[in-house]
């Protein structure tokens, strides 16, 4: 398709286990961004990827949380050892390029469950 | 630090009726601020944004919205709702050149 592709569309994990999201960007756009959206704390900024640039992690909530992209396209974000608070649904997005001009694409994001 | 507020969690209109969400920011330097809508398990989609120029800005589905600098407001409306525009709504503000900064959101219901 021509849209941010994400999956698993949901995911469903115990306590303590450790996850992978990943995030297929339209093809072209050179910047990537990953969101978390929870009853608690609405739509929270993680992470983003621009070209070869270092990306900005400053979102991400804890050591736990990281990610990377590879080759400038598909991003996967992994949690480790995950907790109940880690439960919430996560967005990916892309734009053409860096630069809040452009808008950011959303995929219809992962559904996070820990129990 | 740039936020957005937005006021009323929850807004029910009738069918034909106006359509008005509010919210204002809170900017130390001239806003972006766009206004993104949710479909029930769906990603965000834009409805319009707010650079610089025009203060009344036209977005898609007959939505519009007006950056009022004195205010600090940038309020969405439309003149007549219509079924298919139950979803929630959020409002944001660029931060640092690319990251948004979302408002808490505001959940449309519309009445038949």
């Amino acid at each position: 398709g021509a849209g941010v592709s994400q999956s698993p569309s949901n995911k469903v994990t115990e306590k303590g286990k450790d996850v992978e999201l990943r995030c297929d960007p339209i093809s072209g756009h050179t910047a990537l961004y990953w969101y978390r959206q929870s009853l608690g704390q609405g739509l929270e900024f993680l992470i983003y990827f621009q070209g070869n640039s270092a990306p900005d992690k400053s979102g991400l909530p804890s050591d736990r949380f990281s990610a990377e992209r590879t080759g400038g396209s598909v991003s996967t974000l992994t949690i480790q050892r995950t907790q109940q608070e880690d439960s919430a649904v996560y967005l990916c997005a892309s734009s053409r390029t860096g630069g809040i001009s452009q808008p950011q694409h959303f995929g219809d994001g992962t559904r996070l469950s820990i129990l | 630090a740039q936020s957005v507020t937005q006021l009323g969690s929850h807004v029910s209109v009738s069918e034909g009726a106006l359509v008005l969400l509010r919210c204002n920011y809170s900017s130390s330097v001239p806003p972006y601020l766009f206004w993104y809508v949710q479909y029930p398990n769906q990603g965000l989609q834009l409805l319009l944004k707010y650079t610089t120029g025009a203060t009344l800005v036209k977005g898609i589905n007959g939505f519009e919205a007006e950056f009022k600098k004195s205010e600090t407001s940038f309020h969405l409306t439309k003149p007549s709702a219509h079924m298919s525009d139950a979803a929630e709504y959020f409002c944001a503000v660029s931060v640092d050149d690319y990251k948004l900064s979302f408002g808490a959101g505001t959940t449309v219901t519309v009445r038949a």
